[in-house]
């Protein structure tokens, strides 16, 4: 079966400092892989989003991702965090776009930003 | 911009009581899912629908039913509340491209 590791509950960055959030999946085959964020009460919003293709992917607000299959991880990076960053951010893999509402979530990440 | 919407946002209910979540979106997806958030778990898939009439389980479906009457409704139902089942509950939608899944804003149920 499927799983997501992210494997920092909390992370904690000063406004301007680079960030970087760590995913590590599991599964046999080709995985979607997908960064969530959710805003105190709200929903999730997609963040971007990995389809079988360029390793690299763009996504909203800065972010970026990088899917490398010989280490089973899809971490999220920022180049200069804003204290409106300030979330808690999940990584997800479903089997395919046919099923891509199907998500595996990880535990998810609390990001804390600092003046 | 796509639309789904919950309701109750929030709801107190009695062990044994039933309970329904609702919930309606407006970007005729046809692929509707349930999942429950618990701190320390993330999000788990309770129970998603391909379309009107159809329901199927997730990964965590015991103590729910579901009921998917047209295209724009997706109902999560509690027969018999307990308290383990207090959490957040979030709905979502998706087109049968799936390039992506919407989500509405949850319900926090207390099962007392």
């Amino acid at each position: 079966a499927q799983s997501v590791t992210q494997p920092d509950a909390r992370v904690t960055v000063s406004e301007g400092a680079s960030l970087q959030l760590r995913c590590k999946y599991s599964y046999f085959g080709t995985p979607y892989l997908f960064w969530y964020v959710q805003y105190p009460r709200q929903g999730l919003q997609l963040l971007l989003k990995y389809y079988p293709g360029d390793p690299v992917v763009q996504g909203v607000n800065g972010f970026e991702a990088e899917f490398s299959k010989s280490n089973s991880s899809f971490h999220l990076r920022k180049a200069s965090v804003h204290w409106s960053d300030w979330a808690v951010y999940f990584c997800a893999v479903s089997e395919g776009t046919q099923v891509v509402g199907q998500l595996t979530f990880g535990r998810g990440t609390r990001l804390q930003v600092y003046a | 911009e796509a639309a789904v919407t919950q309701s109750p946002r929030n709801k107190v209910a009695v062990t044994g009581g039933k309970v329904t979540l609702s919930c309606n979106q407006t970007n005729n997806h046809n692929n509707m899912y349930w999942y429950r958030q618990d701190t320390g778990h993330g999000l788990r898939l309770i129970h998603y629908s391909y379309g009107a009439g159809s329901t199927e389980k997730g990964d965590i479906p015991d103590g729910y039913k579901a009921s998917r009457p047209s295209q724009e409704n997706f109902s999560l139902i509690l027969e018999l509340a307990t308290p383990s089942q207090t959490s957040v509950y979030f709905c979502a939608s998706g087109d049968s491209a799936n390039t992506e899944v919407f989500f509405g804003k949850g319900t926090r149920l207390t099962v007392v």
